[in-house]
């Protein structure tokens, strides 16, 4: 069964460090998503993502985080000048469809520490 | 805010009993999804029901959905050790572009 892949599975980084998260969705996708969740708190949406450009964005994603798909497969999520405060587990996720009608198959996630 | 809320918070159970997760949502949906998540892993989507069901069966699974109340219920019959996860229902935006998470349910099965 196709599922979407993220890697790397996880990430240390230096604050003020620039990271990319990288997500390869299910290949007949059309929206893509990203996701983080705070260790012991609720997922938060970030970003989605249709037709290479963003169709929503939470106040969460700030000009520190930007989001591309860079080729045909990959979908990243970059965040500039990492914060204490971003450590979390980043989801990416993918849709055939728009969430309204269809479901979001999510990957195992990215754990991001930042020291 | 849209998001759906869990109650209970956390349940504990013996195997072989049946669990019921309740989810409250603010706004009208489109649809409603139930997703599990073991501990540090990623989200497992459970069930969809749209917002023209009323139930909704997948193997152990039974989802509810009262739209007048705004409510959905999850229950797993029989339970097992390996059903041991959080489990979240997601509403989607009127975009139908953003999920909200509630804060999840906490089914602990015990052997």
């Amino acid at each position: 069964e196709p599922e979407v892949t993220q890697t790397p599975s996880h990430q240390v980084t230096q604050m003020g460090q620039e990271v990319i998260l990288r997500c390869v969705p299910i290949s007949n996708h059309l929206y893509f998503y990203w996701y983080r969740q705070i260790l012991g708190q609720k997922v938060e949406f970030l970003v989605s993502f249709y037709n290479n450009e963003i169709s929503e964005k939470s106040e969460i994603f700030d000009d520190q985080f930007s989001v591309e798909r860079p080729d045909g497969s990959n979908f990243t999520l970059k965040i500039r000048s990492t914060k204490l405060e971003d450590s979390a587990m980043y989801f990416c996720a993918s849709s055939k469809t728009s969430g309204s009608a269809d479901t979001q198959y999510f990957g195992p996630g990215t754990r991001l520490t930042v020291l | 805010s849209q998001q759906g809320e869990e109650d209970p918070q956390a349940l504990s159970i013996q195997e072989g009993e049946n669990a019921t997760m309740n989810c409250s949502y603010k706004t009208s949906i489109n649809n409603l999804q139930w997703y599990r998540q073991n501990s540090g892993r990623g989200l497992v989507h459970l069930i969809l029901i749209r917002s023209n069901e009323r139930e909704k069966h997948s193997g152990r699974l039974r989802v509810t959905l009262d739209t007048s109340k705004k409510s959905s219920s999850l229950l797993i019959t029989a339970s097992r050790a390996a059903d041991t996860a959080s489990y979240f229902c997601a509403t989607v935006s009127n975009t139908g572009n953003q999920f909200y998470f509630g804060t999840g349910t906490s089914l602990t099965v015990i052997p």
